[in-house]
């Protein structure tokens, strides 16, 4: 079945140190979107991927980055993890900005 | 303020009673509308989208919504509801228009508790 696959399900790294979440897809789709979900909120948009084009929300933090090398790749890099990044982390696609997008499972991130 | 609104954070109903999930947006033109649902520990599943025509949109699972552009409302339902139903339900636009075109815009959410 074509799905969105996120890798790993659950993540511990320690505060200050570098954690890199992984997310493929094999409905090839043109735009990858990377959400942050805390505790019984919504799912935040950090940013996300038309094709190569990269689009950032204004209020996501510098810590945050993200790499698509391919397009059934992309990659949410947290540079130095504060506790307050502590979170699920949910990636979806769609084949355009409009359209309805299919998320993965999630990433769960503690950070100790 | 432009916004999805899910008014009832938690609601709880008896397995095998109907169901209504809440939710009206405030945007000049009708987005796109969608709802999703997430169980414990998931990723958020699409159940439903409307884009235009027919205002009565079947989804999975034995859900269905009705767009009512007079309300601003996406209200989802469900005739008799399972145990199995027991999760968060998320409405969410898309807007076609604007800094925000093409984000989806969640509402809050709300907790569907299911009692046997």
């Amino acid at each position: 079945d074509a799905m969105v696959i996120q890798n790993p399900r659950y993540q511990v790294t320690q505060f200050g140190k570098p954690v890199t979440l992984s997310c493929s897809q094999t409905l090839n789709h043109n735009v990858m979107y990377w959400y942050q979900q805390k505790s019984s909120q919504a799912p935040k948009l950090l940013f996300h991927y038309y094709d190569k084009d990269f689009n950032n929300e204004a209020d996501t933090p510098d810590n945050f980055q993200s790499r698509r090398p391919n397009t059934s790749f992309c990659f949410l890099d947290i540079r130095s993890p504060g506790l307050g990044d502590a979170a699920m982390y949910l990636c979806a696609t769609s084949s355009r900005r409009d359209q309805p997008q299919h998320f993965g499972d999630g990433t769960r991130l503690s950070i100790l | 303020a432009q916004s999805v609104t899910q008014p009832d954070i938690h609601i709880t109903v008896s397995e095998g009673a109907s169901l209504e999930l809440r939710c009206n947006y405030s945007y000049g033109a009708t987005p796109y509308l969608f709802w999703y649902v997430q169980s414990p520990g998931q990723g958020l599943q699409l159940l439903l989208k409307y884009f235009s025509g027919d205002t009565l949109v079947q989804g999975i699972k034995g859900f269905e919504a009705e767009f009512k552009r007079s309300q601003s409302s996406f209200n989802l339902r469900k005739p008799s509801v399972h145990w199995s139903d027991a999760a968060e339900y998320f409405c969410a636009v898309v807007l076609n228009y604007g800094g925000s075109q093409g984000n989806l815009i969640f509402g809050k959410g709300t907790k569907l508790s299911v009692k046997p």
